[in-house]
């Protein structure tokens, strides 16, 4: 089955400065990637998604790129605001319903 | 448009015993799945209907179970509690049949003691 691994594990940074999350994937038949957010106690939300036809997707300070050929894909946010802390899971799915594989997260802390 | 709602949010078991959760979808998703959510673990699939059809297992033991009804509300079930199934369970619909955005409900936290 599909492997999704995440990386960092933690990240701190300053306000103002820009994080990148990276994951990559394994089997070349998963075609749609999202990133969800998630603060202490709250549910997962969506907050971008890319499919495989398409190599970057922007969404104001968010944006994420994928690269087909070496399986992966980064979330990088741009001028990062204290909100930004929480727990950021990479996803990735194929065309066989909706079964999601997740990476293991990354705990993002922007620090005033 | 309601998101989706799970009950219960908050619950504490007994080890053997067994426990039911409950998904509502949100209006129109025919597409529900679970996910068991750990610190060491993460985000596990555990399964996934649509149209009261089971399409999808992760690995998981059969002490996990679960079930759609024909409004779209599914239910899991978890037989023979053990400590280890200490957890938040999430439950997510999606509009489309596959390939599309899940959205999640807010889980109920599972204690077994």
């Amino acid at each position: 089955g599909e492997n999704v691994e995440q990386h960092p594990s933690t990240l701190s940074v300053q306000e103002g400065d820009s994080a990148v999350i990276k994951c990559t994937y394994s089997d070349s038949a998963s075609n749609y990637f999202p990133w969800y957010k998630q603060e202490l106690g709250k549910r997962p939300q969506l907050i971008i998604d890319i499919r495989s036809n398409v190599g970057e997707k922007k969404d104001q300070r968010i944006a994420v790129t994928l690269n087909k050929t070496a399986k992966h894909f980064s979330l990088h946010i741009t001028e990062t605001q204290p909100e930004d802390s929480a727990v950021y899971f990479c996803a990735a799915s194929q065309n066989t319903g909706n079964q999601f594989y997740f990476g293991t997260g990354t705990s993002l802390t922007v620090i005033p | 448009k309601a998101g989706v709602t799970q009950t219960p949010r908050y619950l504490i078991k007994t080890r053997g015993q067994q426990v039911t959760l409950s998904c509502s979808p949100i209006s129109g998703h025919r597409s529900v799945s679970w996910y068991q959510q750990t610190p060491g673990q993460g985000l596990q699939f555990l399964f996934e209907y649509f149209s009261e059809t089971q399409r999808n297992k992760g690995n998981f033991p059969g002490r996990f179970s679960g079930r759609q009804f024909s409004n779209s509300r599914s239910e899991m079930n978890v037989s023979t509690l053990e400590l280890g199934d200490s957890a938040l369970y999430l439950c997510a619909s999606s509009a489309a049949s596959s390939g599309n955005t899940i959205y999640f409900g807010e889980g109920s936290w599972l204690t077994v003691v």
